[in-house]
């Protein structure tokens, strides 16, 4: 069975300095990996996403995720935090088959300050 | 990016009666929609899988009878609340792939969600 896990319920960065929202994974085969970010009371915005090639994938808004094979994680980060990328991230991750479904973390909050 | 539009973006019914949602994928053919419900503050969880032109197949859980599904064509998918109660009050939110038929590695787009306020 896939899983992901965010261990971290709320991230608090200041403006300015780089953010890391963690994620690990668990998929029997290859997996496929994303990241989605969502704002109150909205659907999800697609950030990235990692099927193959580069561990480190860049996408929206600056962000990128560094996909570590040995480790099973798939990091969000960015290298300088702002204000508005305060929102609730999603790490998801699906299997190669065709048809199926994106399974989700639990969320993490992100909490920029200025 | 693709765009999914759900409606309506906010409902409130009467307890006991029934609510439609609707899915479209605007500029491409979706053969699977996927429907999630999340609750506060908790991640999202998948309820079924939407086929266009067959049954939909539902997560372990989840009642077939009171959350109806339908997947007509490949560019509508609506999920019914039916006879609803106080506790499927939700955010109900669906989520289409594109490139189903070329490819399996597309990211899915979702809609906006629907919130769901039974009284």
């Amino acid at each position: 069975a896939q899983s992901v896990a965010q261990p971290e319920d709320q991230v608090n960065v200041a403006e300015g300095n780089p953010l890391t929202v963690k994620c690990t994974y668990s998929v029997s085969g290859n997996p496929y990996l994303f990241w989605y970010v969502q704002y109150p009371n909205r659907g999800l915005q697609f950030l990235l996403k990692y099927i193959t090639g580069d561990n480190l994938v860049k996408g929206s808004y600056g962000f990128e995720a560094e996909f570590n094979k040995s480790q099973t994680s798939f990091h969000l980060k960015k290298p300088s935090a702002l204000v508005s990328d305060s929102a609730l991230y999603f790490c998801a991750v699906r299997d190669s088959k065709a048809g199926t479904a994106l399974i989700f973390g639990k969320g993490t909050t992100l909490s920029v300050s200025s | 990016g693709a765009v999914v539009s759900q409606h309506p973006s906010r409902v409130i019914c009467k307890s006991g009666t029934s609510v439609k949602i609707e899915c479209r994928s605007l500029d491409f053919q979706a053969t699977t929609m996927f429907w999630y419900r999340q609750f506060p503050k908790q991640s999202l969880m998948l309820m079924a899988t939407s086929n266009e032109g067959s049954k939909a197949t539902y997560e372990q859980g989840v009642e077939k009878d009171k959350f109806l599904i339908n997947h007509a064509s490949l560019t509508l998918s609506t999920l019914t609340v039916t006879s609803a109660h106080p506790e499927d009050s939700s955010f109900y939110i669906c989520s289409a792939r594109e490139g189903y038929r070329q490819g399996l590695n597309t990211e899915a787009f979702f809609g906006q969600g629907t919130r769901l306020t039974v009284v």
